[in-house]
């Protein structure tokens, strides 16, 4: 149980495009799933955090206008990368966790989605 | 700002050998602590979790953690590790009151057969 589906694995696009990035819950509802980017030999950077039907929260330092998270259901988060430059290439990842108290369910990972902007 | 610090950012054993990685976080208040593992080519899997109680907590596949207080510590432990658990490894904290984790920077395991 508890598995993250992460969509697509792999995006090689222009400069200039808008990359679209799907996380679906598919056996749970996700009140709250979060959007990580990962640097080569670095630990995850959360960018967001976003519960299911509000604004999502960002961490100091992600510009939203570039990063669009939307949380329309409990099952599926998009993260859009807009105008997606070079320097945005990385390893994307998204998490789900389930109903319950605030830190008290574990977090369920994507496959992550490895961007990568010529 | 609370933070996790992973000590050891390689590790190389051999098939057998006892393994003991480490962990440390600063945060004052009441947490909850995680080890998360990532194979290659997958994603990640929570291996443990602290939440209250016994401080010694048993994981999956033969590993567990010891949650010491006083020294802001959560280590992972193995008595004997083997090829299969070569991977990446990531200590996690959750502070009460604080709607996410923060991850330390990963220990890359490897195990020689």
């Amino acid at each position: 149980g508890a598995v993250v589906s992460q969509h697509p694995s792999r995006v090689i696009c222009k400069s200039g495009t808008s990359v679209k990035i799907e996380c679906r819950s598919l056996d749970f509802q996700a009140t709250t799933m979060f959007w990580y980017r990962q640097f080569p030999k670095k630990s995850l950077m959360l960018m967001a955090t976003s519960n299911e039907g509000s604004k999502a929260t960002y961490e100091q330092g992600v510009e939203k206008d570039k990063f669009l998270i939307n949380h329309a259901s409990l099952t599926l988060s998009t993260l859009t990368v807009t105008s997606a430059h070079p320097e945005d290439s990385s390893f994307y990842i998204c998490s789900a966790r389930g109903l319950g108290s605030d830190g008290n369910q574990p977090q369920h990972f994507g496959d992550g989605t490895r961007l990568s902007i010529l | 700002a609370q933070s996790v610090s992973q000590h050891n950012h390689h590790v190389i054993l051999s098939e057998a050998a006892s393994l003991e990685l480490g962990c440390n976080y600063s945060y004052g208040g009441t947490v909850n602590l995680f080890w998360y593992v990532q194979y290659p080519g997958q994603h990640l899997q929570l291996l443990l979790k602290y939440f209250s109680g016994d401080p010694l907590v048993k994981g999956i596949k033969g590993f567990e953690a010891e949650f010491i207080k006083s020294k802001f510590s959560f280590n992972l432990r193995k008595p004997s590790v083997q090829w299969s658990d070569t991977a990446e490894y990531f200590c996690a904290v959750n502070a009460w009151g604080y709607n996410k984790l923060i991850f330390g920077a990963g220990t890359r395991l490897a195990v020689h057969p």
